[in-house]
């Protein structure tokens, strides 16, 4: 059972914008542990999307954002294109577990 | 630039076990932490387990699935690092990656991952 939660899927026509939600604890996003985001295309290794809530390493596309707010937080692809068809994955650390914590991931549509 | 490649999976029989290697290559590998996640068939993933890099005392972490039963460790003089897989379980079929840790305030977040390496568990 995944500490972080995901919405199983999002969808969007090209253009569009869609948010992916991700929903820690007290014990996780809550206690102040950053939240970083992975994209995963299909049969293809992780990516690294986001890291620390909402920097952008180099290369990854200004059309992906993410914030964090308490126990919660957001990925946001804009200007949605077809080629952003993947799983997305949060990550953050727990702080009862002592370790690292991934959402279920969320399947996006184009 | 750099490069992280898994090796040693494959199949093998429940209870036996399985030593993963990550060749790395284009960084400097006793600087960085590094982890191991897995990917079961159609599932998402999961974090196994985590080791400091040396100037950090070398210290791991481990999830609790796995605590007990594999061992993550490193060869600084390799540029590799392990993942020793014991008593092996159906359950633990999946696609197995590893990855840099880069240190951000107190935790680290995974910036290059391998391509991942198969272990299929099966009698």
């Amino acid at each position: 059972q995944s500490m972080l939660t995901q919405p199983p899927s999002v969808s969007g026509a090209p253009g569009q914008r869609v948010t992916i939600s991700c929903t820690g604890g007290d014990s996780n996003l809550g206690l102040g542990y950053d939240v970083h985001w992975y994209q995963q295309l299909p049969g293809q290794r992780p990516k690294l999307l986001i890291f620390a809530n909402s920097n952008r390493p180099s290369g990854v596309p200004d059309r992906f954002s993410g914030s964090k707010s308490g126990t919660s937080a957001s990925l946001d692809i804009s200007g949605l294109q077809s080629e952003d068809e993947a799983d997305y994955y949060c990550q953050s650390y727990d702080g009862t577990l002592h370790g690292y914590v991934l959402g279920s991931g969320t399947t996006v549509t184009v | 630039e750099e490069h992280l490649v898994e090796s040693g999976g494959g199949s093998v029989q429940p209870g036996r076990s399985l030593r993963l290697s990550c060749s790395t290559s284009g960084f400097t590998f006793g600087d960085y932490a590094m982890s191991w996640f897995r990917q079961a068939p159609g599932k998402g993933l999961e974090w196994l387990c985590f080791i400091k890099a040396r100037a950090y005392g070398g210290a791991t972490k481990y999830a609790a699935s796995v605590k007990g039963r594999f061992t993550i460790s490193r060869d600084d003089s390799k540029n590799t690092a392990y993942l020793q897989m014991n008593n092996l379980e159906s359950e633990d079929t999946a696609v197995y990656f590893c990855s840099r840790g880069i240190l951000f305030y107190t935790e680290y977040y995974m910036d290059v991952w391998g391509s991942g390496t198969t272990v299929t568990v099966s009698s």
